[in-house]
């Protein structure tokens, strides 16, 4: 057990569009989900963190309007990348926990390119 | 502030060979230590942790790590390795006011194993 999915794997969108990506914990409930971003030869970035039910606690320096996260169930959590530019082209990884102090179990994660 | 260095960008090892990754963290408190392991098109997955009590932490896969609070370090090692190690390796300290709270990766060492 412990399976995060992610969809979509990967996505190419156009410029000053947006995009959703969804994060799901298949065979848990997930009190708590986290976004992370992860460029090329990087280490994984935490951009936010969000419980079910609650606004999303954001990074500094992660702009919440940008990055529209919604936690609305036990299961799912999403991420919405609005109006989109080249620089936001990066590999976007969720992960959820069951409880606090519990296990984060990462999705594969989702590959976006803005063109 | 709390950071992860992780030194090796590459290693390349021959299958059998041992293997010692290295990680290095700077945190005020007490850390809570984890390495994380990243195959392709898979999400990331926990070897191991440290939390307390014994430096010395038995993982999955055979791996092991040694938390050295002297040295800041929390070295990752496997006596040998196997080709399916082949993968990208993440050394993270747990930060936040707990020990999943908020995750701070290191940026990573891609393992290569030769046949």
């Amino acid at each position: 057990g412990a399976v995060v999915s992610q969809h979509p794997s990967w996505v190419i969108c156009k410029s000053g569009t947006s995009v959703k990506i969804e994060c799901r914990s298949l065979d848990f409930q997930a009190t708590t989900m986290f976004w992370y971003r992860q460029f090329p030869k990087q280490s994984l970035m935490l951009m936010a963190t969000s419980n079910e039910g609650s606004k999303a606690t954001y990074e500094q320096g992660v702009e919440k309007d940008k990055f529209l996260i919604n936690h609305a169930s036990l299961t799912l959590s999403t991420l919405t990348v609005t109006s989109a530019h080249p620089e936001d082209s990066s590999f976007y990884i969720c992960s959820a926990r069951r409880d606090r102090g519990g296990e984060q179990y990462f999705g594969p994660g989702t590959r976006l390119t803005v063109t | 502030a709390q950071s992860v260095t992780q030194p090796d960008i590459h290693i390349t090892v021959s299958e059998g060979a041992s293997l010692e990754l290295r990680c290095n963290y700077s945190y005020g408190a007490t850390p809570y230590l984890f390495w994380y392991v990243q195959s392709p098109g898979q999400g990331l997955q926990l070897l191991l942790k440290y939390f307390s009590g014994d430096t010395l932490v038995q993982g999955i896969k055979g791996f092991e790590a040694e938390f050295k609070r002297s040295q800041s370090s929390f070295n990752l090692r496997k006596p040998s390795v196997h080709w399916s190690d082949a993968a990208e390796y993440f050394c993270a300290v747990g930060a936040g006011g707990g020990a999943t709270n908020k995750l701070i990766f290191g940026t990573g060492t891609l393992l290569a194993v030769q046949p």
